[in-house]
């Protein structure tokens, strides 16, 4: 059972505009959302993370919007860059981001056209 | 080092031999934890180590699969007897606590079971 559901499974985008990666979740006890971004060849690395307490939070050209009550949450890039093109990943975690089990979705593949 | 360094980068191996793979974490980090991406898939918990506790194991696929880390550092992932779907790119991933989101990610083991 897939507890975190992440779409689309790719996308082609023009630079300067706002790619919208959405995430799914079912467990109500997940309390800590943190996106990782991954280069081909590399490991994934975090990006920027939210808690449920909050329905939005940005860290440069990167927002993270979340909704509770839906049980959903989605990244956006603003001014979309080539450099950008990355797989994204989304994943929930309970206790508040300490615990050390990841659910991750399956990934979305962001490529930003010149 | 100056990250997390995983060895080899890429293994072909024959179905049913056995295979190790190595994670050297970032100095001084307690953390340990491995996880497998398979293609087309989101990343998936093995198993994880924090300093001299029990490592958490619930994560592994089947007892093919085992890990042991040594001295508080080095860790080794081995499979045994590998099949077909054990291809997949296994990463591992350190940090100084036992919180994941702050853990920094090797760049991965590529193995395809031929």
């Amino acid at each position: 059972q897939q507890q975190v559901k992440q779409s689309p499974q790719s996308l082609i985008v023009q630079k300067g505009g706002i790619p919208i990666i959405n995430c799914a979740y079912e467990n109500t006890a997940f309390d800590y959302f943190p996106w990782y971004q991954q280069f081909p060849g590399k490991g994934p690395a975090l990006l920027i993370a939210i808690r449920p307490d909050v329905s939005e939070k940005k860290e440069g050209r990167f927002t993270i919007s979340f909704n509770k009550s839906a049980k959903q949450f989605s990244l956006h890039i603003m001014d979309s860059q080539p450099g950008d093109s990355a797989t994204y990943f989304c994943a929930a975690s309970m206790q508040g981001g300490s615990n050390y089990k990841l659910t991750f979705g399956k990934g979305t593949l962001l490529t930003v056209n010149p | 080092g100056a990250g997390v360094s995983q060895s080899p980068s890429n293994k072909v191996t024959e179905k049913g031999k056995d295979v190790e793979l190595r994670c050297d974490p970032i100095s001084g980090h307690t953390a340990l934890y491995w996880y497998r991406q398979s293609l087309g898939q989101g990343l998936e918990f093995l198993i994880y180590f924090q300093g001299n506790s029990a490592p958490d194991k619930s994560g592994l696929p089947s007892d093919r699969f085992s890990a042991e880390r040594t001295g508080g550092s080095v860790s080794t992932l081995t499979i045994q007897r590998t099949q077909q779907e054990d291809s997949a790119v296994y990463l591992c991933a350190s940090s100084l606590g036992q919180i994941m989101v702050e853990a920094f990610f090797g760049q991965g083991t590529r193995l395809t079971v031929v």
